[in-house]
């Protein structure tokens, strides 16, 4: 299975600080996506990389792929207090017709003001 | 910005009720995805389909899940018989090209909190 497992688990900043959060994955990708999930509500698509991609950024986001360490990176530069969520890394396997995404537990991201 | 819509918010229903999850993905997607959370843990995988047809499914989804698209713009998510461990964020997400393109992004929708009581 495409175990994942992201770290930290929980993470709290201060505003402005900059924050980094990884996650990692056990088998082939075609690609891996990060998303965002403020409390009880949904998930927001943040960015996706694709397996020959190493480094991607979106405005405040920086996101790195090292496929042969199979881990990823997501950095948020100069965090607000509305980056507070849970962040989610998800992977799209490299074989066959398969078409789900696989999701890892997240991580709680608090920025303090 | 075009948004993948689910409704109800919020569903309570009695053990060995039947319910329906409703969503209205983006017009011009044709892929459509269920699937779930349970509180505090992994956003699981329920079920893809295409064309009219379930593509792929998780073991998650047994003979007491179905979907369904009745008409061009509806996907329900239907759980014949509710069980307490039924309980959980449902979300319905579709893809304007299927997920083997390496650029496909999926467009979640806000969720149905399903309470099985």
């Amino acid at each position: 299975s495409q175990q994942r497992e992201e770290d930290p688990q929980a993470l709290s900043i201060q505003e402005g600080e900059n924050a980094t959060m990884n996650c990692s994955y056990k088998t082939s990708i075609n690609n891996l996506q990060w998303y965002r999930q403020n409390s009880g509500r949904g998930l927001v698509h943040l960015i996706l990389i694709r397996s020959n991609e190493r480094e991607k950024h979106s405005g405040r986001l920086r996101v790195t792929l090292d496929t042969s360490k199979k881990s990823s990176s997501l950095l948020i530069t100069a965090s607000r207090a509305a980056d507070t969520a849970s962040y989610f890394c998800a992977t799209r396997p490299d074989t066959g017709a398969n078409s789900k995404l696989t999701f890892g537990k997240g991580i709680t991201l608090s920025v303090r003001p | 910005e075009p948004e993948v819509t689910q409704t109800p918010s919020h569903q309570v229903t009695q053990m060995g009720q039947e319910v329906i999850l409703r969503c209205v993905p983006i017009s011009n997607h044709l892929y459509f995805y269920w699937y779930r959370q349970i509180l505090g843990q992994k956003v699981e995988f329920l079920v893809s389909f295409y064309n009219n047809e379930i593509s792929e499914k998780s073991e998650i989804f047994d003979d007491q899940f179905s979907v369904e698209r009745p008409d061009g713009s509806n996907f329900t998510l239907k759980i014949r018989s509710t069980k307490l461990e039924d309980s959980a964020m449902y979300f319905c997400a579709s893809t304007r090209e299927r997920m083997l393109n390496g650029n496909t992004e999926a467009f979640f929708g806000q969720g149905t909190r399903l309470t099985v009581v």
